[in-house]
């Protein structure tokens, strides 16, 4: 069975506090490891999506990369506006993706 | 595009009600995905649609829900009938294949079953 498990459940940063965000996923045949952003009464927001080891993408602040088992997201001096919950999914065989429980951070001016 | 559109944006309902859930699509995008988040179980696919076929339902809980997809720019999500442990925030997302992880979400419905 997919799995996707994130860590640290919650994180608190001051602001300008790099930090690093966890992904660890175990699946038969990834096609695609997804990060969406959520923040609090919407609908999560699509930031990048990785499809093999040792692939990195890069969007502002927020930079993730991809190995056999785990994925990070990297946040470089983080600001409140980055403030949100950060979710990781799979996808393997179909079109199904499977989400992870999430990290909420909490960027503090 | 105004993304893609739920309503209502909020219910509240008896147990035993039936409850419809709508949603839009973007305009384009073959794939509609159903979820349901909670704090207990995180964001869960109920059941996806590819140009407008239920592809996979394995994640709807039971009998009491169903989804319907008509045509290209409308689709329903039913509970009947409703129990309090549906209470959830129901999400639609739309994808345009084949890049259907990369999924546009709805605002959802924040739905309470007393």
């Amino acid at each position: 069975e997919d799995q996707v498990t994130q860590s640290p459940e919650a994180l608190r940063l001051q602001e300008g506090e790099s930090s690093s965000l966890n992904c660890s996923y175990t699946v038969s045949g990834l096609r695609g490891l997804f990060w969406y952003r959520q923040d609090p009464g919407k609908g999560p927001e699509f930031l990048f999506t990785l499809y093999s080891a040792g692939e990195e993408k890069e969007k502002e602040r927020l930079k993730a990369t991809l190995t056999k088992k785990e994925s990070f997201l990297h946040i470089t001096a983080p600001k409140p506006e980055d403030s949100a919950t950060y979710l990781c999914a799979i996808q393997a065989a179909g079109n199904k993706l499977t989400f992870g429980g999430g990290t909420r951070v909490l960027v503090k001016p | 595009d105004a993304g893609v559109i739920q309503s209502p944006r909020h219910e509240v309902t008896e147990m035993g009600q039936e409850v419809t859930l709508r949603c839009k699509p973007i305009s384009g995008h073959d794939y509609l995905f159903w979820y349901r988040q909670t704090m207990m179980r995180g964001l869960e696919l109920l059941i996806y649609f590819n140009n407008n076929v239920p592809i996979d339902d394995s994640g709807m809980p039971e009998d009491r829900f169903s989804a319907k997809m008509p045509n290209a720019s409308f689709s329903t999500l039913k509970i009947q009938p409703s129990e309090p442990r549906d209470s959830a925030v129901y999400f639609c997302a739309s994808s345009p294949g084949p890049r259907s992880g990369e999924q546009f979400f709805g605002p959802g419905t924040r739905l309470t079953v007393l």
